[in-house]
């Protein structure tokens, strides 16, 4: 069955190290998403793909990063962790040209910055 | 930034009444409305997807309908179980083709 995997499912990491959150999908899909979910908010989007080599800054962008090399992966990048981004990440995807299709989504990924 | 607003912020039900509860957001640039089930300790899973004023969707004991004039959604469950014990989510998209979620309505159904 097709999936999307998040690894790890836990993170401990300590202020200003770089870290890397793996988003994986076995769907084909060309939209890929990353949120992060905090007390007394949404889901708040991060950044998103929708295809190979393009990139788009969500609402939270600040101090991420992602890339989209092949179409199964978008790894989400800190590129030195604060504690503000401790939080819970979630990836997801959707078929077609546009965010209007339901999204699939990962597990989670808990993040906490020391 | 979008405002999604939904209401109640959480809701205590005995198993068997009906319930509904609330997604408010921005009328204008609207282009979709999305709901989904929240169970703790899994991932959000997807319940319906709404593009068309006066929409209505419905999966089993639950439906959702949508008013995009004046930016509003609701959602219903009929007969509650404690399965349906969840976070609900409500997101618009506007044409800016980001999904913006509300905080959720967390719901708790007591056998």
């Amino acid at each position: 069955d097709a999936e999307i995997t998040q690894s790890p499912r836990h993170k401990i990491t300590e202020t200003g190290r770089q870290v890397t959150l793996a988003c994986h999908q076995t769907w084909n899909h060309n939209n890929m998403f990353w949120y992060r979910q905090d007390l007394g908010h949404g889901l708040r989007l991060i950044h998103y793909s929708y295809g190979v080599q393009d990139t788009n800054k969500g609402e939270v962008s600040d101090g991420y990063s992602v890339s989209r090399s092949n179409t199964e992966d978008l790894p989400l990048t800190l590129e030195s962790a604060a504690s503000s981004q401790t939080s819970v990440y979630f990836c997801a995807s959707s078929e077609g040209q546009l965010a209007k299709n339901i999204q699939y989504f990962g597990a989670g990924t808990r993040l906490s910055v020391l | 930034i979008l405002n999604v607003e939904q209401s109640p912020q959480s809701l205590h039900v005995q198993e068997g009444d009906s319930t509904n509860f609330t997604c408010s957001f921005p009328s204008s640039n609207f282009y979709a409305l999305h709901w989904y089930r929240w169970e703790t300790a899994k991932s959000p899973e997807a319940l319906f997807v709404m593009t068309l004023n006066g929409d209505e969707k419905k999966k089993g004991r639950i439906s959702a309908t949508l008013n995009t004039k004046e930016g509003y959604s609701y959602l219903y469950i009929k007969g509650s179980q404690p399965e349906d014990s969840a976070t609900y989510l409500c997101a618009s998209l506007t044409g800016a083709n980001n999904l913006f979620f509300g905080t959720g309505t967390r719901l708790t159904v007591i056998p």
